[in-house]
Formats: C-alpha cells, structure tokens, sequence
C-alpha cells in the first residue's frame, strides 16, 4: 500500500512566522503534490515536482515555496504566514503514467491555522 | 474560473437507494477523469476513473459515466450504504500530464 505521511495534522503559527509542512512518500514515486482545501474552493494546486531539486507551480503558488532534495520528500515552506493561510493542507505523490500508477495518493492532510 | 463544477454541495440519499453525483467541466483538453472520496479528518481516497475513450466504467456499487458532448459525467452508487457519507471530487487531467484539476466536492449523507 502507498503510504504517505505528513509532518503534523494540526498545526497553529503566529502572522509573520516561517512554517515548514512536511511530506513523505514510500512508494519511489517521481510526483509530488501540495494542495490546499477550503470549503467552496475545493482542492487547489499549489506547487508540484516532477523530479528531485524540479518544481513547477500550480494554480495559487503566491506566497508559498517548495522544496525537494530528495525523492521520498517535498516540503512546503510558507515564508511569512498570513491569517489568509489558514486553510487544509495534503500532500499526494505518484507515479509515471506508462507504470499504471499515476493516480494520486494522499496523505492525511494538515490542518493549518494560523493566528 | 472554475474548470471542473459540482454544483450540489450536498446530496442526502436513504441507505438502499440510488446516490447520483454530478460533475461538469469546461475544458475540452480534458481526457481521464476520477472521483475521490474524502473522509473528516483524512486525505482524499481514489475511488474509479474513465478515460474519455469510454462512456462508462464500472466498478462493485460505483460507475461512473461521461457524456463528453454534454462535458458532464456522473458517479452512481447503487446500492446506497452509511459508509458511503463523505465529500466526493471529481477531478480531470489531460493527457500524460501529472496535474488534477479538481471540483469543490459534494457532501454526500446516507440516512437509515
């Protein structure tokens, strides 16, 4: 079973602190995803990475930074958090379509808030 | 500008019966589609795709069925049970490309 874990599943920050959620794949997946869920909004894209050290971003990268120095891991970094941060946060990972293992696997997802 | 809607929030269904959630899109790139299941407190689960090759794919108590003239597809669970309660996304992708667009989820309760 893909397994993927995140750092911390509550999490409360200060307006201007730095925060790092933290994500882990088992799988030797090559994609990594971060998201972020609000209601009404549904699951939105923030950053994602094809390969180690490669990141693209995705539909609402303002404001965050990522992070992938080694395969298994994808960080996601919000420099200066802001009240507007507060949100859900999952990660997801998978593989290259051509292994049939394109579908993406979540994790338990972050809840975020920040003060 | 929202690429993929599901304009019901919610949907409440009696245990037994028919639960019927409907996803649109905008994008006529778009060719694989999934739904996902979420739970409180967990992260989305995968629970069927289709490709846009297909007008139906069916899986136990799940189908699901695209209609790409209509750009809409709809996610069937026959017959209805408790466990079923959660958000379900549909989402789509094109292509080999690795990036899921997603919709804002319905809110599905199964009552006894």
């Amino acid at each position: 079973d893909v397994k993927v874990t995140q750092s911390s599943r509550y999490l409360v920050k200060r307006t201007g602190e730095k925060v790092f959620l933290e994500c882990v794949q088992d799988m030797d997946h090559e994609n990594m995803f971060w998201y972020r869920q609000d209601p009404g909004l549904g699951l939105r894209l923030i950053y994602f990475s094809y390969d180690v050290k490669m990141k693209e971003k995705g539909d609402i990268p303002e404001g965050y930074s990522v992070s992938r120095e080694k395969k298994e891991r994808f960080s996601l970094i919000l420099e200066s958090a802001s009240t507007n941060q507060t949100s859900m946060y999952l990660c997801a990972s998978s593989g290259l379509p051509r292994q049939g293992t394109d579908t993406q696997y979540f994790g338990p997802g972050t809840r975020l808030t920040v003060l | 500008d929202q690429q993929v809607k599901q304009n019901s929030p919610s949907l409440s269904v009696q245990e037994g019966r028919i639960s019927i959630l409907n996803c649109d899109y905008t994008n006529s790139m778009f060719d694989y589609f999934l739904w996902y299941k979420k739970y409180p407190a967990e992260g989305p689960t995968f629970l069927i795709s289709i490709s846009s090759i297909k007008d139906k794919n069916e899986d136990g108590r799940f189908t699901v069925f695209l209609n790409k003239s209509a750009k809409h597809l709809s996610l069937h669970i026959v017959p209805s049970q408790p466990g079923d309660s959660a958000v379900y996304f549909c989402a789509a992708k094109t292509g080999g490309g690795n990036k899921l667009t997603f919709g804002t989820g319905t809110q599905l309760k199964v009552e006894l």
